[in-house]
């Protein structure tokens, strides 16, 4: 069965670093998406992707944020000087038509 | 603002004991409710989607029914192996595709 796949599972990094993550959707999916979980959290919504642009974005998606398709079949989430509050499983996913996502297994960032 | 409320928190049943789940939302026009299961460190895994009030799906053991104002989602005599956090979530249409999902009813299913 096709997968999302992330990368790394897990990544620590300094306060004020930046980190960059990477997702490889489905192959003939159209739309993109970031979402988080902070521990005990629920799921929450960052950002969708669709025909090489952002369509919508939530309040968390700020300046610090920022998604590109660099080659046609990665996606990579991009945070410029993380911050502790950034510390959270950061899930992609991917969907043919904007229903039924996959989702990846996620990727655990932890900022120290 | 879309809300989703899932209830219970947590349920622990014995294996072979029926239950069901209950996911009440609030939305200005439903697209689609969802459920997905999540197991712990990993991401949510697509079960069911309904579009309708009146409509169901199965899957195994599990049946997801869709009112106007809730979703159930019943485990038919579970096994060990259904253990797992069930997540609700509410498209709504007046957004591009994206999800608000509840927070999760946490199930442990003993042998």
């Amino acid at each position: 069965e096709p997968e999302v796949t992330q990368t790394p599972s897990h990544q620590v990094t300094q306060m004020g670093q930046e980190v960059i993550l990477r997702c490889v959707p489905i192959s003939n999916h159209l739309y993109f998406y970031w979402y988080r979980q902070i521990l005990g959290q629920k799921v929450e919504f960052l950002v969708s992707f669709y025909n090489n642009e952002i369509s919508e974005k939530s309040e968390i998606f700020d300046d610090q944020f920022s998604v590109e398709r660099p080659d046609g079949s990665n996606f990579t989430l991009k945070i410029r000087s993380t911050k502790l509050e950034d510390s959270a499983m950061y899930f992609c996913a991917s969907s043919e038509n904007g229903f039924g996502y996959t989702f990846g297994s996620g990727t655990r960032l932890t900022v120290v | 603002e879309d809300q989703v409320t899932q209830s219970p928190e947590a349920l622990r049943l014995q294996e072979g004991e029926s239950s069901s789940l209950n996911c009440s939302y609030t939305v200005s026009g439903l697209r689609g409710l969802f459920w997905y299961r999540q197991d712990p460190g990993k991401g949510p895994e697509f079960l069911f989607t309904l579009y309708s009030a009146g409509e169901e799906k199965e899957k195994e053991r599990l049946k997801a029914t869709l009112t106007k104002k809730e979703s159930f989602l019943h485990i038919t005599a579970p096994k060990p192996e259904d253990s797992a956090t069930y997540l609700c979530a509410v498209s709504n249409r007046a957004n591009d595709y994206k999800l608000s999902f509840g927070a999760g009813t946490t199930v442990t299913v003993r042998a």
